[in-house]
């Protein structure tokens, strides 16, 4: 099956500050989804972006499709953006990365 | 709009034991239906997948059962639960023909 690294594994932030996640796949995909999973455990849907870039408020996205990686940006990070982010991919299936967890401290 | 619910929320089951996890979809019709589990600290495996009723595909070989009684309505199940099966488990569902797939709040499985 598709391999799908993410990185960092961990990353604290303090409020305000921007940050980079990025999402590497091992196949061509046609299916690139980034998800937010709270405290809570509820799957928040972030992006749907096999390819190009899409901007959702605070958060952006883009995916190299020809390169197999995807970046997830969040601007201005707040206390609420803390959780762990999920990127997921698939020919067929989804296949998820392991998560990059983000802490925002106040 | 779409809703998924999921019940119940959280489960303390004995080693052994039989297991009935319920996952329905409201506001929408055919819907791809998806079991996936997740363990502490770790990401989603897919367990089992229905593109309609009575249609089941089943991803990871386990201990773990599921059905599609009802269009709107994909159960997990399992006889005897092993210690191994405690995880996070997600239903989610996808409009037939459409890639995006949405998640319920999840139901927190502890086998002891």
């Amino acid at each position: 099956g598709i391999q799908v690294e993410q990185s960092p594994p961990d990353l604290i932030l303090q409020e305000g500050a921007n940050s980079t996640l990025r999402c590497n796949f091992s196949d061509s995909v046609n299916n690139l989804q980034w998800f937010h999973q709270n405290p809570w455990g509820q799957l928040i849907n972030l992006f749907y972006i096999p390819s190009g870039t899409k901007q959702n408020g605070r958060l952006s996205a883009t995916t190299v499709a020809t390169e197999r990686y995807s970046l997830l940006y969040i601007s201005s990070s707040q206390t609420t953006d803390s959780g762990v982010y999920f990127c997921a991919v698939a020919e067929n299936k989804l296949s998820f990365g392991a998560g990059t967890t983000v802490t925002v401290r106040a | 709009s779409q809703t998924i619910h999921q019940w119940p929320a959280t489960l303390v089951q004995p080693v052994g034991s039989p297991l009935s996890l319920e996952c329905t979809v409201e506001g929408t019709s055919n819907p791809n239906l998806y079991w996936y589990r997740q363990a502490a600290g770790r990401g989603l495996q897919l367990l089992f997948y229905s593109v309609g009723i009575g249609q089941i595909s089943s991803e990871v070989p386990q201990n773990l059962s599921a059905s599609r009684p009802q269009d709107r309505q994909f159960i997990l199940s399992s006889k005897k639960l092993l210690l191994s099966d405690s995880g996070f488990y997600l239903c989610a569902w996808g409009a037939s023909g459409q890639e995006t797939q949405y998640f319920g709040p999840g139901t927190r499985l502890l086998v002891l």
